[in-house]
C-alpha cells in the first residue's frame, strides 16, 4: 500500500519569503508523484508532477519540487511567495500501474502574510 | 476545452434521505474518479469508472454507488444519508489511456442535517 505524509499542517510565511512544503511517501512499488493546490471553495488544480527523468520538476505559478528517491521525499518549493499563494496544498501519489487512484497527504495550509 | 463540471455545487439533505451527484468530464475523457473530502479523513478515493464500468472501489460502504453513461458523464449516489456523509465530493476526469493526470471539478458540497 501507499501512504503520503505531510508533516506540516500549516506554514505561515511573509510575502516575498521563500517556502518549502514537505512531503514524504511510502510505497513498495514505483509511483508517480503530484502536488495539487486547492483554493477556498474550489476543486484541486495540478501544480506539478514527477513521472520520470530529471528529479527537479518545475510547475505552474513559480513552484518547483525535487524528487529524492533515497529519502522518499517530494518537497515543494517557491523562492518568493505572494498573498495569492495562500491556499491548501496536497501531495499525492499513484501507482504506476493504476494511476486512476490518487493517495493524498493530509494537506498543508500555506498562509502568506503581508 | 471546457473543464470538469459538477452539479449541483451545494446540497442540503437530512439523515435517511438519498442524494445523486453529477459529473461531466472533459470532452474525450473516458475515465471518471470520485473522491470524498472531509476535515477529519482528508481526501479519499471512492471509485473510478471507465467506459461505463466500475474498475475499482475504495473502502466505503455499499450506500455509496455510482454509474457512468455512454457519453462518459457519471453520477454518484448515496443512500440512507448519515451525518458523517457531509463532505465535499470531487470528481476527476482522465483521458483513460496512458495519461496519468487527473483534472478535478469544483466539487459538490453536501451537508447532511
Amino acid at each position: 500500500a501507499q501512504s503520503v505524509t505531510q508533516l506540516d499542517s500549516q506554514v505561515p510565511v511573509f510575502e516575498e519569503a521563500s517556502v518549502e512544503l514537505r512531503c514524504n511517501y511510502s510505497s513498495s512499488v514505483s509511483v508517480y508523484l503530484f502536488w495539487y493546490v486547492q483554493y477556498p471553495n474550489q476543486g484541486l488544480q495540478l501544480l506539478l508532477k514527477y513521472l520520470s527523468g530529471s528529479t527537479l520538476v518545475k510547475g505552474i505559478n513559480g513552484f518547483e519540487a525535487e524528487f529524492n528517491k533515497s529519502q522518499t521525499s517530494f518537497h515543494l518549493r517557491k523562492p518568493s511567495v505572494h498573498i495569492s499563494d495562500t491556499a491548501e496544498y496536497f501531495c499525492a501519489v499513484t501507482r504506476m500501474d493504476s494511476s486512476y487512484k490518487l493517495i493524498f497527504g493530509s494537506g498543508t495550509r500555506l498562509l502568506v502574510r503581508p | 476545452k471546457a473543464g470538469v463540471t459538477q452539479t449541483p455545487r451545494y446540497l442540503i439533505k437530512t439523515r435517511g434521505q438519498q442524494v445523486t451527484l453529477s459529473c461531466s468530464p472533459i470532452s474525450g475523457h473516458r475515465s471518471v474518479s470520485w473522491y470524498q473530502q472531509t476535515p477529519g479523513q482528508g481526501l479519499q478515493f471512492l471509485f473510478e469508472y471507465f467506459s461505463e464500468t466500475q474498475r475499482n472501489k475504495g473502502n466505503f460502504p455499499g450506500r455509496f454507488s455510482g454509474r457512468q453513461f455512454s457519453n462518459s458523464r457519471s453520477e454518484m449516489n448515496v443512500s440512507t444519508l448519515e451525518l458523517g456523509d457531509s463532505a465535499l465530493y470531487l470528481c476527476a476526469s482522465r483521458s483513460g489511456t496512458s495519461d496519468n493526470e487527473q483534472f478535478f471539478g469544483p466539487g459538490t458540497r453536501l451537508t447532511v442535517l
